[in-house]
C-alpha cells in the first residue's frame, strides 16, 4: 500500500537556525498538506500542495512539491521557540478517496 | 460549534470490554474521518464519511472496529473486545466536502488505555 516517509525524525537547532524536514512517497501523490501538532496537541493544518514543483511560503516556513509529486519539503528559516512541534507530511493517493496517509513527522526542538 | 469535539477526552477500560467514542464535527462539513494515532507515529487512517455513508473504511484494523454517522453529522467509533494494543489517541476530524483538496480540522483525541 502507499506509503509516507519523513526525515529525520527528530531535529534539536539554536533558536535562529534552519530546519528542514523532508517527505517522500511510494507512489504518486494527487497534492501534499502539512499539518503540526504542538505536544500535548491535536494535528492543525498548515498548507496544502496540489501542482508539479509547486512552492509556497507563509512567513519564514517554505514548502516545496516535487517534480514528480512524490516528495516534499518544508524549510523554516530563522527558527523561533513558537516553532517547537511535530510536522507531518501527508498525502492523497491518485484514487481521489478521501483517505490521507501521513508521515511519521519530524519533531522539532528548539534552544532558545 | 466552533470545532470539532470529541468525547470522552480520556477512556480507561479493561481488556475484553467495548468502548465507544464519540465526534462531532464542525457545523456543515460533510466529511468525517478517524484515525488512530500511537506515540511517537503519525495518525493512521481508520476511516471517511461523506454524509451518512462509509466511503472508504479500509483502515479498519480488523472487525472489532466499527464506526457509524446515522444523521451525516455525530459519529461514533465503536471497539468490541478491546485489547492491549487498542491503547492510542483517537483522532476525528472534519472537512467541508470530502476527498482530496480538502484541509481536515482535528478534535483533541480521545485517549483509550486498555488495561
Amino acid at each position: 500500500g502507499q506509503q509516507v516517509m519523513q526525515i529525520p525524525q527528530y531535529q534539536h537547532v539554536q533558536e535562529g537556525e534552519d530546519f528542514t524536514t523532508y517527505c517522500n512517497s511510494s507512489t504518486t501523490l494527487s497534492n501534499i498538506q502539512w499539518y503540526k501538532q504542538r505536544p500535548g496537541g491535536h494535528p492543525v493544518f498548515l498548507i496544502q500542495l496540489v501542482k508539479s514543483g509547486e512552492v509556497k511560503k507563509q512567513k519564514r516556513l517554505t514548502f516545496q512539491f516535487g517534480e514528480a509529486k512524490k516528495n516534499s519539503s518544508l524549510h523554516i528559516t530563522a527558527t523561533q521557540t513558537t516553532d517547537v512541534g511535530t510536522y507531518f507530511c501527508a498525502g492523497y493517493g491518485s484514487s481521489n478517496t478521501g483517505k490521507l496517509i501521513f508521515g511519521q513527522g519530524t519533531t522539532l526542538q528548539v534552544k532558545p | 460549534g466552533a470545532g470539532v469535539s470529541q468525547t470522552p477526552s480520556n477512556k480507561v477500560t479493561e481488556k475484553g470490554k467495548y468502548v465507544e467514542l464519540r465526534c462531532d464535527p464542525i457545523s456543515g462539513h460533510t466529511a468525517l474521518y478517524w484515525y488512530r494515532q500511537s506515540l511517537g507515529q503519525g495518525p493512521e487512517f481508520l476511516i471517511y464519511f461523506q454524509g451518512t455513508g462509509a466511503a472508504d473504511d479500509s483502515g479498519l484494523p480488523n472487525d472489532r472496529f466499527f464506526a457509524v454517522r446515522p444523521e451525516g453529522s455525530v459519529s461514533t467509533l465503536k471497539i468490541q473486545r478491546t485489547e492491549r494494543g487498542d491503547s492510542a489517541v483517537y483522532l476525528c476530524a472534519s472537512s467541508f466536502g470530502g476527498g482530496p483538496r480538502n484541509e481536515q480540522f482535528f478534535g483533541p483525541g480521545t485517549r483509550l488505555t486498555v488495561l
